[in-house]
């Protein structure tokens, strides 16, 4: 069975930085492309940051270029969202998704369950 | 980057009936266009890519059309799994964008 499983979301105050996991099994992960999706409370999917199998290939929004770094260790078949200088607009569910193919512009074919961020004083 | 606007808002189906939704793309999007399905609570699940094509075990009754602008998801007889959000997603243009997304409510 394909899981992807994020943790590393929390509480934290404006200007703070949190560190987002995703621990896949179940799937190739080596030769999977990887991405980040939030969802706002209440508001729809916003596509955050894509990595490709070997991390040579990295893209991000506009919204969040130069706060977050995305990442990956695929001995430990594990996906990484860095994240700095939040903000409440960064307040969100983050969840990480698949490409099925290793193009860099894609749809997402599996998902994880996401883990809440909330960025509040 | 590409706007996708989705309509309705909200739709109110009886079970058993005919649901069908639209999404529109601001620019020319060819026929790379994926429909998810999200329930509350839960993440989305990939109905539909590359407008008409279903994905890994998606019932039947859920069809997809359309290309460039203009794109369609139907699902033909709604059963009580299907009341949910749709939300429409673009990737010809970069960045990849999605739509603000249709609530299929019971009537």
């Amino acid at each position: 069975e394909v899981q992807l499983v994020e943790s590393g979301g929390g509480l934290v105050q404006p200007g703070g930085s949190l560190r987002l996991s995703c621990a896949a099994s179940g799937l190739t992960f080596n030769t999977s492309s990887m991405n980040w999706v939030r969802q706002a409370p209440g508001k729809g999917l916003e596509w955050v940051s894509y990595i490709s199998p070997s991390s040579r290939t990295i893209y991000y929004a506009d919204s969040v270029k130069g706060r977050f770094t995305i990442s990956r260790d695929n001995a430990k078949h594990s996906l990484y969202l860095q994240m700095n200088s939040l903000g409440a607009e960064d307040t969100a569910v983050y969840f990480c998704a698949r490409s099925p193919t290793t193009y860099y512009l894609d749809f997402f074919d599996m998902w994880g369950q996401g883990t809440m961020v909330t960025v509040s004083s | 980057e590409v706007v996708m606007t989705q309509s309705p808002a909200t739709l109110s189906v009886s079970p058993g009936e005919r649901a069908t939704f639209s999404c529109r793309a601001s620019q020319n999007v060819g026929g790379s266009l994926a429909w998810y399905q999200q329930r509350p609570g839960q993440a989305p699940r990939l109905l539909i890519y590359l407008a008409s094509t279903r994905g890994t075990g998606i019932p039947a009754r859920f069809s997809g059309s359309g290309s460039v602008t203009e794109f369609t998801l139907t699902i033909s007889s709604l059963q009580s799994d299907d009341f949910a959000l749709y939300y429409c997603q673009q990737y010809h243009h970069w960045p990849p964008t999605f739509g603000r997304g249709t609530k299929v409510e019971i009537k």
